[in-house]
């Protein structure tokens, strides 16, 4: 597509319950990024995929995150019994490299609500 | 680890007045630079970006940024602001080819530009 897209790009989700939120990159753009903004907060790295492979998974902030991607291509994110802490607007990003980073292009977010 | 710190988390300037955001990193190896910007409902943005050669760096709508490796910094600038750059100015790092394939983010400058 001609952008990152993001879906939903609202969520609101009573705690403890399981959410799945989509991202589907540029065509072509083998890197993947998944980060989380919070209210005042810098861009906290969650999760970063080559291909349908994530060599790094270190900014999952706990097991009840995970990530996957299919097809090079559209990754979901899912958080497992979610907490009110949890609740920020998670960010997608793709770029065409992984190694060198060339910039990434952002989608608009999911803003989550955990009420 | 690497780390970002932006040094100002608010800035109010009249327009005409010049701009400078800073901006320090914490990473003794190759690293490559940007900033992002995210205007008010639209999503994060590239404004420019550093990987090597001359360390005054051009972007877009007149700003520049300037990589200064003795002092591990990579300031952003204007000298003449305007309305329409009000916005959240983010800067980040990404440690060149050996720090893994992630970009870190600082936590954000806001830019309110009075008119």
């Amino acid at each position: 597509g001609a952008g990152v897209s993001q879906s939903p790009s609202n969520k609101v989700t009573e705690k403890g319950k399981d959410v799945e939120l989509r991202c589907d990159p540029i065509s072509g753009h083998t890197a993947l990024y998944w980060y989380r903004q919070s209210l005042g907060q810098g861009l906290e790295f969650l999760i970063y995929f080559q291909g349908n492979s994530a060599p790094d998974k270190s900014g999952l902030p706990s097991d009840r995150f995970s990530a996957e991607r299919t097809g090079g291509s559209v990754s979901t994110l899912t958080i497992q019994r979610t907490q009110q802490e949890d609740s920020a607007v998670y960010l997608c990003a793709s770029s065409p490299q992984g190694r060198y980073n060339y910039g990434y292009t952002f989608g608009s977010g999911t803003r989550l609500t955990v009420v | 680890a690497q780390s970002v710190s932006q040094h100002n988390h608010h800035v109010i300037l009249s327009e005409a007045a010049s701009l400078e955001l800073g901006c320090n990193y914490s990473y003794g190896g190759t690293v490559n630079l940007f900033w992002y910007v995210q205007y008010p409902g639209q999503h994060l943005q590239l404004l420019l970006k550093y990987f090597s050669g001359d360390p005054l760096v051009k972007g877009i709508k007149g700003f520049e940024a300037e990589f200064i490796k003795s002092k591990f910094s990579f300031n952003l600038r204007k000298p003449s602001v305007q309305w329409s750059d009000t916005a959240e100015y983010f800067c980040a790092v990404n440690a060149g080819n050996t720090g893994g394939f992630k970009t870190i983010f600082g936590a954000g400058t806001r830019l309110f530009v009075k008119a």
